[in-house]
């Protein structure tokens, strides 16, 4: 059964800084991908960045990246230079799909609350 | 923005008595989604729905029902609510880009249960 794992409840991180937030996958399927949500105290949901299974070169969106490892089924967020605004929960996500499959449903992690310092 | 909006976005509703929630979308996506969020269980997903009049059951959907009569409405019903059922309800939508398709969300519902 899919099932994704985040094992860091919270984090915090000082302002400026790199942090790197955890997540573990499992899945049989061979063609999957993994996103990433930013949940504010505000309670949006934010799609930050999206990995294919098949994509060979890590994601990036602007701070952030997605250091993906598929051997080990990880696929950790890493947001740069840190900023007081990052501070949410942040969730990972897996969705088993097809190349061309629009509609795979989501499965979530607990999420990770990060914190950031000034 | 994915122009999804959602209706109430606070509800205070007492046990046994039905309710309805609805998701709107302004841009034809074919694809719906309700998920619920609880402390300490991430978002579940309820039901979904692949077209009009198309829809099947997440991993949560016990107690619920949907329905999907226009392209840009989806709606979710409790049938007899519970407190079990207070959550925060969130519709999604699933939105093209290349080859990926990522999910965006609404603003979400709060339902409380009394």
């Amino acid at each position: 059964a899919q099932k994704i794992t985040q094992t860091q409840p919270g984090m915090f991180v000082q302002e400026k800084e790199a942090v790197t937030l955890d997540c573990t996958y499992d899945t049989s399927d061979q063609s999957y991908g993994l996103f990433w949500y930013k949940q504010p105290s505000s309670g949006e949901m934010i799609f930050l960045i999206y990995q294919g299974s098949y994509d060979e070169q890590n994601a990036t969106e602007g701070r952030y990246s997605l250091n993906f490892q598929k051997a080990r089924k990880s696929a950790n967020l890493v947001i740069s230079a840190s900023q007081l605004g990052d501070s949410a929960m942040y969730f990972c996500a897996m969705r088993e799909a097809l190349l061309y499959n629009q509609g795979g449903k989501l499965i979530f992690g607990q999420g990770t609350e990060l914190s950031v310092k000034p | 923005d994915a122009g999804i909006t959602q209706s109430p976005r606070h509800k205070v509703t007492e046990t046994g008595t039905p309710v309805t929630l609805r998701c709107h979308q302004t841009e034809n996506h074919r694809y719906m989604y309700w998920y619920r969020q609880d402390p300490g269980h991430g978002l579940r997903l309820i039901h979904y729905s692949y077209g009009v009049k198309d829809t099947d059951k997440g991993e949560v959907s016990d107690g619920y029902s949907v329905s999907r009569s226009k392209t840009e409405d989806f709606l979710l019903t409790l049938e007899s609510a519970t407190s079990s059922q207070t959550s925060v309800y969130f519709c999604a939508i699933s939105a093209g880009r290349g080859q990926t398709y990522e999910q965006y969300f609404g603003p979400g519902t709060r339902l409380t249960v009394t």
